[in-house]
């Protein structure tokens, strides 16, 4: 079936940078774009960035501009999200989400990786 | 960029309300609108696409509407299953997508 597996939580210290992966499965990994998408505890849903798969063009939300960079292995059908400068306000689940072309709702969500920034 | 504004930020309802949450686009975004559904501890799950476009395997009692700057989620008969937090989410600009404050359905 149709999925999206990421990596599992991470711990960081402030200043230091983490790197999740989502790994498709159940379909063509270059026909769809991925965004990442991320939720800090008990608040709302922020939009960080997406990337082409087919030829990993990124587009970035201007929050994150310079801090985040988003990445693919289309051998393993796995993109990947680095967030660099954490600070504790990063402290968030992330979450990959697949868009069918430039114009797309995310049907098929990642089962979101916790992501902890503390000293 | 885009500013989407959700109302109400908390509804209570029963079982077998019907319930209207709107959203509200700070300029056109023509149909380009979806809602999701999240659970606690849960990935979200979208219901409806496009504005008014239902996705597979959602229960029809879910509906969407509206175009331009003003849309809404209705569900006919709140069921105990739909008691979570909804999200509308615009997707006119694919470089600038941007989600709503979300609206959190609880048991009246």
């Amino acid at each position: 079936q149709v999925q999206l597996v990421q990596s599992g939580a991470e711990v960081k210290k402030p200043g230091a940078s983490v790197k999740v992966s989502c790994k498709a499965s159940g379909y063509t990994f270059t026909s769809y774009y991925m965004h990442w998408v991320r939720q800090a505890p008990g608040q709302g849903l922020e939009w960080m960035g997406i990337i082409n798969p087919s030829g990993g063009s990124t587009s970035y939300a201007q929050k994150f501009q310079g801090r985040v960079t988003m990445t693919r292995d289309t051998s393993t059908s796995t993109v990947y999200m680095e967030l660099s400068s954490l600070r504790s306000e990063d402290t968030a689940v992330y979450y990959c989400a697949r868009g069918p072309g430039t114009k797309g709702a995310f049907d098929i969500w990642g089962q979101g990786t916790m992501v902890t920034v503390s000293s | 960029d885009i500013q989407m504004t959700q109302s109400p930020s908390t509804l209570s309802a029963s079982v077998g309300d019907r319930v209207t949450i709107t959203c509200r686009a700070s300029q056109s975004i023509s149909s380009w609108l979806a809602w999701y559904q999240q659970k606690p501890g849960k990935a979200p799950k979208l219901l409806i696409y496009k504005a008014s476009s239902l996705e597979s395997g959602v229960p029809s009692r879910f509906s969407g509407s509206g175009s331009g700057t003003e849309f809404t989620l209705t569900i006919s008969s709140l069921q105990p299953d739909d008691f979570a937090t909804y999200y509308c989410q615009q997707y006119n600009s694919y470089s600038k997508l941007t989600f709503g404050g979300g609206t959190k359905v609880e048991i009246k």
